[in-house]
């Protein structure tokens, strides 16, 4: 499953909204959707915000949502803190794991 | 504290053999399975494998098969990806994570092992 994120970059500043998109190329399930939403800061590991498409990782603040289901997901972070400028990667785990190309929210 | 510590930094050569660890703490080893990830210099993450515990079944990418192998010891809760015969591609950072079965995001991620190939 081949999965597109757009935009590439997103430039925004502190406060704003912010809406990230990914499309995966086939349905993901027919029962659930078997997707999660993750961020990377520079010099950093990826951490789990979203997965199951809607449902916050542990400790992951309430501005952050997921939303979506079969092939069409929508990450987004409203009132934008300084620490979320970072890249998000998508990701389905239906079957062998795959990841969007990723979006970079910058300033 | 639940975590993944992964091996320091590693420098070779093209043809040179190299074994990188994810040791786990802080939970029970055999609840959660372990993946391994690439991500190359600027680029995304690719998914190269994973294994449980639980039975120490293993699975490789295609895309990684016969390149890597990835084992595990128990006893010492450690995840394990080697390299009999390294080349300049694999310069990258490998990441483990954990995940609670194949069907589960992955919740925590080693620090990354940043590994570079030259001559």
């Amino acid at each position: 499953i081949v999965l597109t994120q757009s935009p590439d970059t997103l430039s925004l500043s502190p406060g704003d909204r912010a809406t990230l998109s990914c499309r995966a190329s086939q349905r993901l399930s027919t029962s659930k959707d078997y997707f999660a939403w993750y961020q990377q800061r520079p010099g950093q590991a990826p951490r789990l915000l979203i997965y199951d498409a809607s449902t916050r990782a542990t400790g992951i603040p309430d501005r952050f949502s997921g939303s979506g289901s079969g092939t069409d997901f929508t990450l987004t972070i409203t009132r934008l803190e300084p620490e979320d400028f970072a890249v998000y990667y998508c990701q389905q785990y239906g079957g062998s794991p795959t990841f969007g190309p990723g979006t970079k929210v910058d300033i | 504290e639940v975590q993944l510590v992964q091996s320091g930094a590693e420098v070779k050569k093209p043809g040179e053999s190299l074994r990188i660890s994810c040791k786990a703490s802080g939970y029970d080893f055999t609840t959660y399975w372990i993946t391994w990830l690439r991500q190359m210099p600027g680029k995304g993450l690719e998914w190269m494998g994973r294994t449980d515990p639980s039975d120490s079944y293993i699975y490789h990418s295609p895309a990684f098969e016969g390149h890597v192998t990835i084992s595990l010891d128990k006893s010492t809760t450690t995840a394990f990806l080697q390299w009999n015969s390294l080349k300049a591609s694999d310069t990258a950072i490998y990441y483990c994570a954990r995940h609670y079965s194949s069907l589960h995001a992955f919740d925590i991620w080693g620090q990354g092992t940043m590994v570079t190939v030259s001559s």
